[in-house]
C-alpha cells in the first residue's frame, strides 16, 4: 500500500474548521484514501473514505486533489471531543488478491482548544 | 448494533506467563484482523483471518504469538512466555470489506 505523509500535530479552536492535510504521491489507481481517528484509550474509528471524488458524511468532508496525490480531511465545526490522532491511510478494498489490510502511519495529533 | 468486543480490557502478566486475549467480532463479518499498538505509535498489523482460515500471519513478531479463529467467529490471540517488550495494546478489528471496525483493545502490561 502507498505511504502517506501527515503533519505530526495541529491545533484548532473550538467551533472552527479543522483542515488536516495528507500527501500520498505514490497512490495507485485502485487505492482508496481512508481516514480514521483514535481518541485516547479507544480503538481507531472510521471517519470517511474516497477514491477520486470529494465525499461528505455526518462526520467530515474529504477533498481529494484531481491528481489524487494529496487530500484534506475537513471537520467543519471542531469540538473538544474531536481531539484525537487522525490517520490518513491508502488502502485497496477487499477483493481479488487483496483483503483490505490497513497500514497505519504516525498520524496527526489534532488538539482542539476552547 | 453491537460492535467489536475485546476482553479483558486490561491484563497484567508476570514475565514468562502465557496470556490469551479474546475478540468477539461483529456478527457476520468474514474478515478479522489483529493489531499491536505500542505507546505513542500507530497500530501495527499482526495477522488476518478470513472465516476460520488464517491467511496472513506475517506481522506476528515471534513464534510465541499464536492466533486462532476455529469457528470463523470469535478469535483468540495467545502469547506464550510473555516478555516485557510484549507490553502494548492489542486491537482486534472485523471488516465488511469496505471498512474495518475496531474494538477498544486489550492493554497488556508485562512486569
Amino acid at each position: 500500500d502507498a505511504k502517506t505523509t501527515q503533519p505530526t500535530s495541529m491545533d484548532c479552536a473550538e467551533g472552527r474548521a479543522a483542515n488536516l492535510p495528507c500527501n500520498h504521491s505514490t497512490i495507485s489507481g485502485n487505492e482508496y484514501v481512508y481516514w480514521y481517528r483514535q481518541i485516547h484509550s479507544q480503538g481507531p474509528q472510521y471517519i470517511i473514505h474516497g477514491l477520486k471524488n470529494n465525499e461528505t458524511n455526518e462526520m467530515a468532508s474529504l477533498i481529494i486533489t484531481e491528481d489524487r496525490k494529496s487530500s484534506t480531511l475537513i471537520l467543519p465545526h471542531a469540538t473538544l471531543r474531536d481531539t484525537a490522532v487522525y490517520y490518513c491511510i491508502v488502502r485497496k478494498n477487499a477483493g481479488g488478491t487483496s483483503y483490505g489490510k490497513l497500514t497505519f502511519g504516525q498520524g496527526t495529533i489534532l488538539t482542539v482548544h476552547p | 448494533g453491537a460492535g467489536v468486543s475485546q476482553s479483558p480490557r486490561y491484563k497484567v502478566a508476570k514475565r514468562g506467563q502465557d496470556v490469551a486475549l479474546r475478540c468477539d467480532p461483529i456478527s457476520g463479518h468474514v474478515s478479522l484482523f489483529w493489531y499491536q499498538q505500542a505507546l505513542g505509535q500507530g497500530p501495527e498489523f499482526l495477522t488476518y483471518f478470513q472465516n476460520e482460515a488464517q491467511l496472513d500471519k506475517s506481522g506476528l513478531p515471534s513464534d510465541r504469538f499464536f492466533a486462532e479463529r476455529p469457528e470463523g467467529s470469535v478469535s483468540t490471540l495467545k502469547i506464550q512466555r510473555t516478555q516485557q517488550e510484549d507490553s502494548a495494546v492489542y486491537l482486534c478489528a472485523s471488516s465488511d470489506y469496505e471498512k474495518l471496525f475496531f474494538g477498544s483493545g486489550t492493554q497488556l502490561s508485562v512486569l
